[in-house]
């Protein structure tokens, strides 16, 4: 079965520190995986996307990367504002139903002042 | 519009009674998507509309759900006889092709009672 696992559930972390999610996922055969963030109440919004042949990919402060052997991918974010704080969603999906997104139930962060 | 729109952005409905959800994706996005995003869960496929295709509705979890998209634009999700299992965030999404990225509306919540 298609899955998408996320560590840890949530996580706290003062403003300025740097904290890194995780992302395991049994989507076979795979197509691409993306980061989304989503703010309480609103649709997720895309951070990144990367393909088989791609193993790490940055947007500003956050930087994905991607190790397609072992099914696993990490979002690593640097200097925390306090803006990061919302729930970080990992999507993958398959190269026979690309429109498919498979979700993680997603890491809540909450970064204090 | 310059995102995708949901109306309403809540909802609170009897149980029994019929619900209609609206999504209006970015204009000239022939991809239409419905994801469904309960408590604690990642978000589930619904529905696919591309173009003039026949639509793919095998995430819909029960004939009591339909949806329809009329003039290749705004989407219907209809709900009959809502039951509280049903009380969820229901999210539209739009893109260009099934790759590309997509883009998310803020989502209706509905409430069951």
């Amino acid at each position: 079965k298609n899955q998408v696992e996320q560590s840890p559930q949530s996580l706290i972390i003062l403003e300025g520190k740097n904290c890194t999610l995780q992302c395991n996922y049994t989507v076979s055969p795979f197509s691409n995986l993306r980061w989304y963030k989503q703010d309480t109440g609103r649709g997720p919004v895309s951070l990144t996307i990367m393909t088989f042949s791609e193993n790490t990919k940055s947007n500003g402060r956050y930087t994905a990367t991607l190790d397609a052997d072992t099914k696993q991918s990490s979002l690593h974010i640097t200097a925390s504002q306090l803006s990061d704080s919302a729930s970080y969603i990992c999507v993958v999906s398959a190269v026979d139903s690309s429109y498919k997104l498979i979700f993680g139930s997603g890491t809540r962060l909450l970064v204090r002042p | 519009g310059a995102g995708v729109s949901q109306s309403p952005s809540n909802k609170v409905t009897e149980k029994g009674k019929d619900v209609e959800l609206r999504c209006d994706p970015i204009s000239g996005h022939t991809a239409l998507y419905w994801y469904r995003q309960s408590l604690g869960q990642g978000l589930e496929f619904l529905i696919y509309f591309q173009g003039n295709s026949a639509p793919d509705k095998s995430g819909l979890p029960s004939d009591r759900f339909s949806a329809e998209r009329t003039g290749g634009s705004v989407s219907t999700l209809t709900i009959q006889r809502t039951q509280q299992e049903d009380s969820a965030v229901y999210l539209c999404a739009s893109s260009l092709d099934s790759y590309y990225g997509y883009t998310f509306g803020s989502g209706t919540r509905l409430t069951v009672v």
